[in-house]
């Protein structure tokens, strides 16, 4: 069965700071991998969506997506966070039995 | 184009009852998928409809089933009503049967059940 990990349910960095959200992947998975953001009492937003070849995927509200197979990770990141940044992100396999990651919650202070 | 469109937003049921809830997909999308979120067990999949037939299914008892219609409007049934049923139940279209179609999510269903 596939499956995603998202390595920390929290983190906090500041206004201007790195984001780094980790997910992590079975290698049974197929390459169609997702990154979504949760805002509270909404439903889930496409961030960014894995391309076959690319290495580098580029998604809205200047977020990216590394992709590394000899790992089998596809981490997040912003160069420089801000405010409206907090809100919960989900790695995801789409396809089949669909599988989410857990989440992690990205606290942005100021 | 419109999103996708859930109702009703809020649903406040008792156990043993069943409950109905709805998706209407954003426009020209054939696909569509419901997942199931609660703070304990995260977002699980419950399952996919292409074409008015369901493609695949989670790991969720009989209780919970599905359908689509022609139009690609589609419904969730929950039929004996749990506590544990409590959730946020999304609903999300796609343009493509899966895998790897993107996947554009309603803003849910919020199903108490008392």
């Amino acid at each position: 069965a596939q499956s995603v990990t998202q390595l920390g349910s929290h983190v906090s960095v500041s206004e201007g700071a790195l984001v780094l959200l980790r997910c992590n992947y079975s290698s049974s998975v197929p390459p169609y991998l997702f990154w979504y953001v949760q805002y509270p009492n909404q439903g889930l937003q496409l961030l960014l969506k894995y391309t076959t070849g690319a290495t580098l995927v580029k998604g809205i509200n200047g977020f990216e997506a590394e992709f590394k197979k000899s790992e089998t990770s596809f981490h997040l990141t912003k160069p420089s966070a801000h405010m409206s940044d907090a809100a919960e992100y989900f790695c995801a396999a789409l396809g089949g039995k669909s599988t989410f990651g857990d989440g992690t919650t990205l606290t942005v202070k100021p | 184009k419109a999103g996708v469109t859930q109702t009703p937003r809020y649903l406040i049921k008792t156990r043993g009852q069943q409950v109905t809830l709805s998706c209407s997909p954003i426009s020209g999308h054939r696909s569509v998928s419901w997942y199931q979120q609660t703070p304990g067990q995260g977002l699980q999949f419950l399952f996919e409809y292409f074409s008015e037939t369901q493609r695949n299914k989670g790991n969720f008892p009989g209780r919970f089933s599905g359908r689509q219609f022609s139009n690609s409007r589609s419904e969730m049934n929950v039929s004996t009503l749990e506590l544990g049923d409590s959730a946020l139940y999304l609903c999300a279209s796609s343009l493509v049967r899966s895998p790897g179609g993107e996947q554009y999510f309603g803003p849910g269903t919020r199903l108490t059940v008392t």
